[in-house]
């Protein structure tokens, strides 16, 4: 089974500041990586797929790098709808989930 | 416009029955790969079960051998059987598209609102 794992557990941004969400998995996983959001009581949603490549009606201030073991979710300008839990995916294999990551308001 | 909407949670003692189902419109169950994902509370997204355009299906080791997932392509709709159920099994169940026919790999587009299974006595 591919671990995945993300850091931090809890990020505190203010609103209009940069965050930045890491990923890592415990092997190579090249580019099969997908970042959901999801708000308390709300299905998940797809916000990145293929590592970099946003899912339909996902805002431009959502990008998404990496390849490899290593990947990183950026919110370029944090909105106020964008406080919620970040989880990763990778679908190299059978898929599994990060623990997420939650960004709340400072 | 795709929708998945589950239902069948319930409340059931540890070592029951229970069988979840998602009603999909927008899109055919015949022609998708669907899945079953779960949320424990307080912890993290866990797949559970997936079932092909053919077929064919797939479990997570931990409900092997316990939970069942099958279709009706004449109700379009995606069901999960699950036996022996344990505390562990406590969670929020979601089903979940995998778009372009898993071309792409096993990823998730759409899901639905989730149903809530709690075993306890």
């Amino acid at each position: 089974e591919i671990v995945m794992t993300q850091s931090p557990a809890t990020l505190s941004v203010s609103p209009g500041e940069r965050a930045t969400l890491s990923c890592r998995a415990s092997q190579s996983i090249n580019i099969y990586l997908a970042w959901y959001q999801q708000k308390p009581g709300q299905a998940p949603r797809l916000l990145i797929y293929g590592a970099s490549t946003r899912a339909t009606g996902i805002p431009a201030r959502f990008s998404g790098s990496g390849s490899g073991t290593e990947f990183t979710l950026t919110i370029s300008s944090l909105q106020s709808e964008d406080f919620a839990v970040y989880y990763c995916q990778q679908y190299k294999s059978w898929p599994t989930f990060g623990p997420g990551t939650k960004v709340d308001i400072k | 416009e795709v929708q998945l909407v589950e239902t069948g949670g319930d409340l059931i003692q540890p070592g029951g029955s229970l069988r979840l189902s998602c009603a999909v419109s927008g899109f055919t169950v015949s022609n998708n790969f669907v899945s079953w994902v779960r949320r424990a509370p307080g912890k993290g997204l866990e797949w559970v079960s997936i079932i092909y355009s053919g077929g064919a299906t797939y479990y997570a080791d931990s409900v092997k051998g316990r939970f069942t997932i099958s279709r009706d392509n004449s109700e379009n709709t995606v069901y999960l059987q699950m036996n022996s159920l344990s505390a562990d099994d406590t969670a929020v169940y979601y089903c979940a598209r995998v778009p372009t026919g898993g071309s792409l790999g096993n990823y998730f587009d759409c899901w639905g609102q989730g149903t809530l299974v709690t075993v306890s006595s």
